[in-house]
């Protein structure tokens, strides 16, 4: 595996289902991301995770949990979803480090539909 | 906080014709990173080009470039001779500076080059 991989590529699942996505990046980097991204709307940033620690919060409700056990890795953990939380959800990574520019590789995301 | 607006959701160009999207932005900073990112039906977010906002001179990567109008807020991407495989959404993103990892993305333009 190269990159950036999610899994499951699809899902569905209902409004009172627990769910996990899951991250993998394979580029030794340390940092990780999860956006959702809805039609016809920008692409929304979640959380963000330096080094394992999450420094972002973008106020996502309690609903989504997100779990980085080490920097390769990186869960969406999905209970009590609703309707309007279908989307494609992309996970990206990136090289933090001190001055320069890192640029943020993307995932090919997971389709999320809650019925 | 910062926006991206693009206002074209949709456009379409002959094959090996010129087509150039728009892209502007609203910040307060003076330092700052743009991006554009391709996205192509069913595949991976994929980084095309970017422009450090210090830096006068536009950037290119072969086939595309850009015109950074940094007094306008501005920031046009144009592909030159497009082929088939340039059909995508395109996004354009801001990040404020390196070291922080935010990207705020446009809403997009899908592009579709007819044969």
């Amino acid at each position: 595996e190269t990159g950036v991989t999610q899994t499951p590529r699809h899902l569905v699942m209902g409004m009172t289902n627990k769910k996990s996505l899951k991250c993998e990046q394979h580029l030794g980097h340390n940092a990780m991301y999860w956006y959702k991204q809805s039609a016809k709307k920008p692409l929304e940033l979640m959380f963000v995770y330096n080094f394992k620690e999450q420094t972002e919060n973008n106020s996502v409700p309690s609903r989504f949990s997100p779990e980085c056990p080490n920097s390769s890795h990186l869960f969406l953990h999905l209970h009590t979803l609703q309707p309007e939380d279908s989307a494609l959800y992309l996970c990206a990574s990136s090289q933090v480090i001190g001055g320069g520019l890192n640029e943020q590789y993307f995932g090919p995301g997971t389709r999320l539909t809650v019925t | 906080a910062q926006t991206v607006t693009q206002s074209q959701p949709e456009m379409s160009v002959q094959e090996a014709e010129t087509v150039t999207l728009s892209c502007t932005y609203d910040t307060s900073e003076s330092n700052y990173y743009l991006f554009w990112y391709k996205q192509p039906p069913s595949r991976q977010m994929i980084l095309v080009i970017r422009q450090e906002a210090y830096k006068q001179q536009n950037a290119t990567e072969n086939r595309f470039s850009v015109n950074f109008q940094k007094a306008a807020k501005s920031f046009s991407l144009k592909i030159s001779d497009s082929q088939l495989g340039d059909t995508a959404m395109y996004f354009c993103a801001f990040m404020r500076d390196f070291g922080n990892e935010k990207l705020t993305f446009g809403t997009g333009t899908r592009l579709t080059i007819i044969p």
